[in-house]
């Protein structure tokens, strides 16, 4: 079975510093990976993924992620955090094999982003 | 605008009064998927749907029901709701089995007292 761990619950940092939300996964092949965030009282917004190739990958509003097949992570980041970002961010994985013709998601638990001004 | 829009947004009711929240995309993708989103357990999976007429269970479809009749249409029903169903719940579509990015409602907020 595929999952998803999301270590922190909560990462405050201040404007202008480097983030980063850590995200590690576990699927049999070769994975999807996404990161989605949530502003308050919206939906999910896709902000990234990892298909294959290059392992940095480039996504919105400047974030970027980190696939690591050695250490099964796939930690989001960006350079200089505004407050702006303050969100509930969400990583994901999808095993391309499927079931029955279906690739499932599974989501991890969130991790909310503290942007301190 | 494309978009995914469910309704209704918020909705408070009492337990074992069947309720039905509608679910309707614009874009004309195959896949659509109902999750509840709890704290600590991030969002999981109710139901899914490959195309009209094809659905299967999630990962937690116990007191849920869906139907695909239409395309752009996948409503989310509780026949009889219990206390333990209150939760914020999410429409998803995506186009198909080769796409990546999903599309997500603005969320229906559930509470059964």
């Amino acid at each position: 079975a595929q999952s998803v761990a999301q270590p922190e619950d909560q990462v405050n940092v201040a404007e202008g510093n480097p983030l980063t939300v850590k995200c590690t996964y576990s699927v049999s092949g070769n994975p999807y990976l996404f990161w989605y965030v949530q502003y308050p009282n919206r939906g999910l917004q896709f902000l990234l993924k990892y298909i294959t190739g290059d392992n940095l990958v480039k996504g919105s509003y400047g974030f970027e992620a980190e696939f690591n097949k050695s250490q099964t992570s796939f930690h989001l980041k960006k350079p200089s955090a505004l407050v702006s970002d303050s969100a509930l961010y969400f990583c994901a994985v999808r095993d391309p094999r499927g079931s029955g013709g279906y690739q499932k998601v599974t989501f991890g638990t969130g991790t909310k982003l503290q942007v301190i001004p | 605008e494309a978009q995914v829009t469910q309704n209704p947004r918020y909705l408070i009711t009492v337990t074992g009064k069947k309720l039905t929240v509608t679910c309707s995309q614009n874009m004309n993708h195959e896949y659509m998927s109902w999750y509840r989103q709890d704290p600590g357990l991030g969002l999981r999976q109710i139901y899914y749907s490959m195309n009209v007429e094809v659905t299967d269970k999630g990962d937690v479809p116990e007191g849920y029901k869906v139907s695909r009749k239409e395309k752009r249409n996948f409503p989310l029903i509780l026949e009889s709701p219990s206390p333990n169903q209150t939760s914020l719940y999410f429409c998803a579509s995506r186009p198909g089995q080769d796409s990546y990015e999903q599309y997500f409602g603005p969320g229906t907020r559930l509470t059964v007292t």
